[in-house]
């Protein structure tokens, strides 16, 4: 069963434009939300986190936004950069043990 | 280079035969995790530990596999008697859990291919 879905599997943005990639979950008992970026050949690499207690989480060009209610994650980045390109994971954890990772959105950013 | 490090990054394997994985977190880090990867898929937790303790194992960890981290440092993973469907990414991650924020840095992963 799949707890945390990325229904878009890739998504193409502009260079300077607003990339927003979303994020559903169906397990309302997690509380800690993080995104996570890969390029080819390496490993994860955390971007930004948020806790349940919170709507909102903003670092540099990248926010997140949490919709309780709507079990909804989305990841805004602004200005997006062709550095950006590259595989986007959500993932969602109780208590910050076993975590569920959706099966990711491939970003483009044309230049 | 202080980051997490896995060995070894490519490993081939005829079925049947056993192999095992380790992993080197960031030294400071107390929990540990094994993931699995396969194609177009989003990393499949598989078990983690905090210091040596074995705290957490997926239901998909069938008992071919086992995992230890000896003296809450380096980590191994053992999948015996490897099948096709065991060929995947596995990834390994370390993080210093702390009250609100648990981020996990991943290393560079081990990808398996059974023949």
């Amino acid at each position: 069963d799949q707890q945390v879905k990325q229904n878009s599997p890739s998504l193409s943005v502009q260079e300077g434009r607003i990339s927003i990639l979303n994020c559903d979950y169906t397990n309302s008992m997690f509380d800690y939300f993080l995104w996570y970026k890969k390029y080819p050949a390496e490993g994860p690499t955390f971007l930004i986190s948020i806790s349940s207690i919170k709507d909102k989480n903003e670092d540099g060009r990248f926010t997140v936004f949490l919709n309780k209610s709507a079990k909804h994650l989305s990841l805004h980045i602004v200005p997006s950069q062709p550095g950006d390109s590259a595989v986007y994971f959500c993932a969602a954890s109780v208590g910050g043990n076993q975590f569920y990772f959706g099966t990711g959105t491939s970003l483009t950013v044309i230049p | 280079d202080t980051g997490v490090s896995q060995d070894p990054r490519h490993k081939i394997t005829k079925r049947g035969q056993n192999v095992t994985f380790r992993c080197d977190p960031i030294s400071e880090h107390n929990r540990l995790y094994w993931y699995r990867q396969t194609l177009g898929q989003g990393p499949e937790f598989l078990t983690y530990f905090q210091n040596e303790a074995q705290l957490e194992k997926s239901r998909l960890l069938s008992d071919r596999f086992s995992a230890e981290r000896p003296k809450g440092s380096f980590s191994t993973l053992e999948i015996q008697r490897t099948e096709q469907g065991d060929s995947a990414m596995y990834l390994c991650a370390s993080s210093l859990a702390r009250a609100s924020r648990d981020e996990q840095y991943f290393g560079p992963g081990t990808r398996l291919t059974v023949t």
